[in-house]
């Protein structure tokens, strides 16, 4: 299994750009996450899916798009990129039941201009 | 709504023992989860608690009392590589994990 996967692994864009980061896992998991972590503090949920075709946002959704149309990928959408936004974005899965560990992706670490 | 309290950061000695203590308040509380992030990477499992008591795992053990809603993180013989942040994670019912700053160890030779 290769576990949960993210691409690009870094990335620069310039203020009202658009990009997609990529998530995928292998692991059949229904609940799919994005966090993001700023310089030197704790990750913080943006959007969240608890299986294909069901989103629900997190404690900083704004200026963020998901879709999940698969149970593998779980796409994270920069819809008009600002400064603000540069941050590593972790993506995340995990059984649906309780106590099951979560996955992180190795992250993508994006830079705004 | 979810509240947790670790101490932001703490030292200790390579070869000593140190405990993480975190106190939380969260709705529907299922169990607790225990990772470990090193600087620049994602976090990674260590432990997850749903009954009171102590679960040990090598040089890591980890403590629950859900009536107290206190956890904490024992770990012993402190290695050098265990120099990281050390997060605490109650699972609510929401099935989202939360995660909070955690605590940034620093083991000192």
């Amino acid at each position: 299994n290769a576990g949960v996967t993210q691409t690009p692994k870094f990335q620069v864009l310039k203020t009202g750009q658009s990009m997609t980061l990529q998530c995928a896992q292998d692991m059949n998991h229904e609940y799919m996450s994005w966090y993001r972590q700023d310089p030197g503090m704790g990750l913080r949920l943006i959007h969240y899916s608890v299986g294909a075709g069901i989103t629900d946002q997190g404690e900083v959704p704004n200026g963020y798009n998901v879709s999940r149309s698969t149970t593998e990928d779980f796409p994270l959408r920069l819809l008009s990129a600002a400064p603000s936004q540069t941050s590593v974005y972790f993506c995340a899965s995990r059984e649906t039941r309780g106590g099951y560990e979560q996955y992180f992706g190795p992250g993508t670490r994006l830079t705004v201009t | 709504g979810q509240n947790i309290d670790q101490p932001t950061e703490m030292t200790a000695t390579e070869g000593a023992i140190v405990q993480i203590n975190c106190t939380y308040q969260t709705s529907g509380f299922n169990g607790l989860f225990w990772y470990q992030q090193h600087a620049g990477e994602a976090p990674t499992f260590l432990s997850y608690n749903v009954l009171d008591g102590l679960e040990e795992k090598g040089r890591f053990s980890s403590f629950l009392s859900r009536s107290k809603g206190y956890s904490y993180l024992l770990l012993k013989e402190l290695q050098m590589k265990d120099s990281a942040s050390y997060l605490c994670v109650p699972e609510g019912g929401r099935r989202a994990l939360t995660f909070g700053s955690g605590t940034r160890l620093q083991v000192q030779p």
